[in-house]
């Protein structure tokens, strides 16, 4: 099992560039996530999936979107980039076990990103 | 809402020393609280996670940490640290069901040779 992998794993824009970040597991999770991490300010949730097909916004949604069209993989799409979301991205995925506790989120190894 | 605070933004400890990093959260019944661990360039890895039962929770590494609800903290514990505990620490905390999960800003951990 690979867990969860993250493409690209740096990449620099300039300011007004649009770009997708990928991020894939493979262990049949139903709930994903992306995060941006800033010095600071920890992790701070920017949207999630609780399913193939469904998205909400977290924390800081602006500027950025989603899509989950298949199970395993959660696009996060910048569209026209700004310095401001210069950051370092995460992805992670945990099942869903309904009626029982929260269970752990696995991370990816991370993007980062700069935008110029 | 729910909000954790780590109020040590950087520790520095000699190796072989003890360690705690504090771990405050504001939530109104029973959290899920979790401790992850990000070493330099890498995702974060679970350290440990406490759902209920015993408040004195092992993980891996040799890490331990304690809910006390009265103070509402979870503090994360080592006997002794070596150079590779070196890393960025994470508290979290989400209720039950909780689809998400909140995050503490993180305490960054120098060890001294």
């Amino acid at each position: 099992n690979a867990g969860v992998t993250q493409t690209p794993k740096f990449r620099v824009l300039k300011t007004g560039q649009s770009m997708t970040l990928l991020c894939a597991q493979d262990m049949n999770h139903e709930y994903m996530y992306w995060y941006r991490q800033d010095p600071g300010m920890g992790l701070r949730l920017i949207h999630y999936s609780v399913g193939e097909g469904t998205t909400a916004k977290g924390e800081v949604p602006d500027g950025y979107n989603v899509s989950r069209l298949k199970k395993q993989n959660f696009l996060l799409g910048l569209e026209s980039a700004a310095p401001s979301q210069t950051s370092v991205y995460f992805c992670a995925s945990r099942s869903l076990q309904a009626g029982g506790p929260v269970e752990t989120q696995y991370f990816g190894p991370g993007t980062r990103l700069l935008v110029l | 809402a729910q909000s954790v605070t780590q109020p040590d933004i950087h520790i520095t400890v000699s190796e072989g020393a003890s360690l705690e990093l504090r771990c405050n959260y504001s939530y109104g019944a029973t959290p899920y609280l979790f401790w992850y661990v990000q070493s330099p360039g890498q995702g974060l890895q679970l350290l440990l996670k406490y759902f209920s039962g015993d408040t004195l929770v092992q993980g891996i590494k040799g890490f331990e940490a304690e809910f006390k609800r009265s103070q509402s903290s979870f503090n994360l514990r080592k006997p002794s640290v070596h150079w590779s505990d070196a890393a960025e620490y994470f508290c979290a905390v989400g209720p039950q069901g909780a689809q998400k999960l909140v995050f503490g800003q993180g305490t960054r951990l120098t060890i001294n040779p």
